[in-house]
């Protein structure tokens, strides 16, 4: 079974600042993926970045990016140049990768972390 | 991205009443739907799998007779909840699988239950 965790459970940051959102998983798969998301106050899950396990190269979105150490097991994501929309809940998820399984297209999601940008 | 519906988006009910959820793919076909709940500032919590076509796959844990699940067409998914309580009240999430490695999610259902 796979396991995400976040271990903080809030952030908070300044506008324009830049912060650093902590995951680590555990798993036993060699084929997965490992996502990012936001919730804003309105509930919605918004995809805000994945990651590949076969690819080396961190993946970037625009102000956000991942560092993603494979063999530490870590999935951490960087925000840059905060902005007061960024306020949410993040959440890091995992899925296994490939077609067919009981597990085929499930998250995994870790506890959360909300964060917090002030003016 | 792939656009997800869900109806009614807030819903109160008495208790013992039941209550159908409605998730929708508006722009593509999705053979495979995930049904959540989560409690406030809480993560979400996969309940089951709803296949198009065939019987879904509930987590464990997850009472089958109490939360029915029905994929009748490519494009809906429905959740009903049967002799609701106000344990029952969450708030209620759709997903579908538009490929093996992407989910796209619907703005959720806020149930209440009296």
């Amino acid at each position: 079974a796979q396991t995400v965790t976040q271990s903080q459970p809030e952030m908070s940051v300044q506008e324009a600042e830049t912060v650093t959102l902590s995951c680590t998983y555990d798993t036993s798969e060699s084929n997965y993926y490992l996502f990012w998301y936001k919730q804003p106050p309105s509930r919605q899950m918004i995809l805000v970045i994945r990651q590949e396990a076969y690819k080396q190269q961190n993946a970037t979105e625009n102000r956000f990016s991942v560092n993603f150490q494979k063999a530490a097991k870590s999935f951490s994501l960087k925000i840059s140049d905060s902005q007061l929309g960024d306020t949410a809940m993040y959440f890091c998820a995992f899925m296994i990768g490939g077609a067919g399984g009981t597990s085929y297209g499930k998250l995994t999601f870790g506890q959360g972390t909300i964060l917090t940008v002030h003016p | 991205g792939a656009v997800v519906s869900q109806h009614p988006s807030w819903v109160i009910c008495k208790s013992g009443t039941s209550v159908k959820i409605e998730c929708r793919s508006l722009d593509f076909q999705a053979t495979t739907m995930f049904w959540y709940r989560q409690f406030p500032k809480k993560s979400l919590m996969l309940m089951a799998t709803s296949n198009e076509g065939s019987k879904a796959t509930y987590e464990q844990g997850v009472e089958k007779d109490k939360f029915l699940i029905n994929h009748a067409s490519l494009t809906l998914s429905t959740l009903t909840v049967t002799s609701a309580h106000p344990e029952d009240s969450s708030f209620y999430i759709c997903s579908t699988s538009v490929s093996t490695d992407t989910q796209y999610f619907g703005p959720g259902t806020r149930l209440t239950v009296l």
